[in-house]
């Protein structure tokens, strides 16, 4: 079946230095994916997307790398913020709107 | 941009009684709306999806009976646990999309004692 997962649970760094959050999927039709932000108590916040056709997507501070040979995606959080403590998820489609969610990796960030 | 509200934000029941969970689209028409279930420390887990006017589609494992899910406008998405038990208490997040996205609520946290 369908199955996204990551390689952490928790990652700790210090304020300023970039973070990169791992996470492998196992449907090879994917055809888009997603990173999520959630805080404690919260909804999840879209991040970032990158559809399969690309394997790199910039935004604000932030980076997908999409790698379909070895289906896996990853998030780089450039100069990483004490706001930017939280869960990350990354997330699935494939076809419809139908989205599923990765295990999710909590990003600590150190003062 | 979009948003989605749910209420309550937060509700607490006795064990063996229902709970009502209203996720709506604020400033835009969903034609799909998707409820998750999260556990503590855990990802979100979709339950079902349901469009307007017809019936809920469920994931396999969760309870169309046990979860009722109700979607009767193309603004309002409802979830009802029945004869709530302790076990379903959790955080449960709706989702609503409209042509080109899918918008998150900020979810609802039942405790069932």
């Amino acid at each position: 079946g369908e199955s996204v997962g990551l390689h952490l649970p928790t990652l700790s760094v210090q304020e300023g230095d970039n973070s990169i959050i791992n996470c492998a999927y196992s449907n090879s039709a994917s055809d888009y994916f997603i990173w999520y932000k959630q805080e404690s108590g919260k909804g999840p916040q879209f991040i970032i997307d990158i559809r399969s056709n690309m394997d790199k997507r910039q935004g604000q501070r932030v980076t997908v790398l999409l790698n379909k040979t070895v289906k896996h995606l990853s998030l780089q959080i450039a100069a990483t913020q004490p706001g930017d403590s939280a869960v990350y998820f990354c997330a699935e489609r494939t076809g419809g709107f139908k989205t599923i969610f990765g295990a999710g990796t909590r990003l600590f960030v150190k003062a | 941009g979009a948003v989605v509200s749910q209420h309550p934000s937060r509700v607490i029941c006795k064990s063996g009684t229902s709970v009502k969970i209203e996720c709506r689209s604020l400033d835009f028409q969903a034609t799909t709306m998707f409820w998750y279930r999260q556990f503590p420390k855990k990802s979100l887990m979709l339950m079902a999806t349901s469009n307007e006017g017809s019936k809920a589609t469920y994931e396999q494992g969760v309870e169309k009976d046990k979860f009722l899910i109700n979607h009767a406008s193309l603004t309002l998405s409802t979830l009802t646990v029945t004869s709530a038990h302790p076990e379903d208490s959790s955080f449960y997040i709706c989702s609503a999309r409209d042509s080109e996205t899918q918008y998150f609520g900020p979810g609802t946290r039942l405790l069932v004692l």
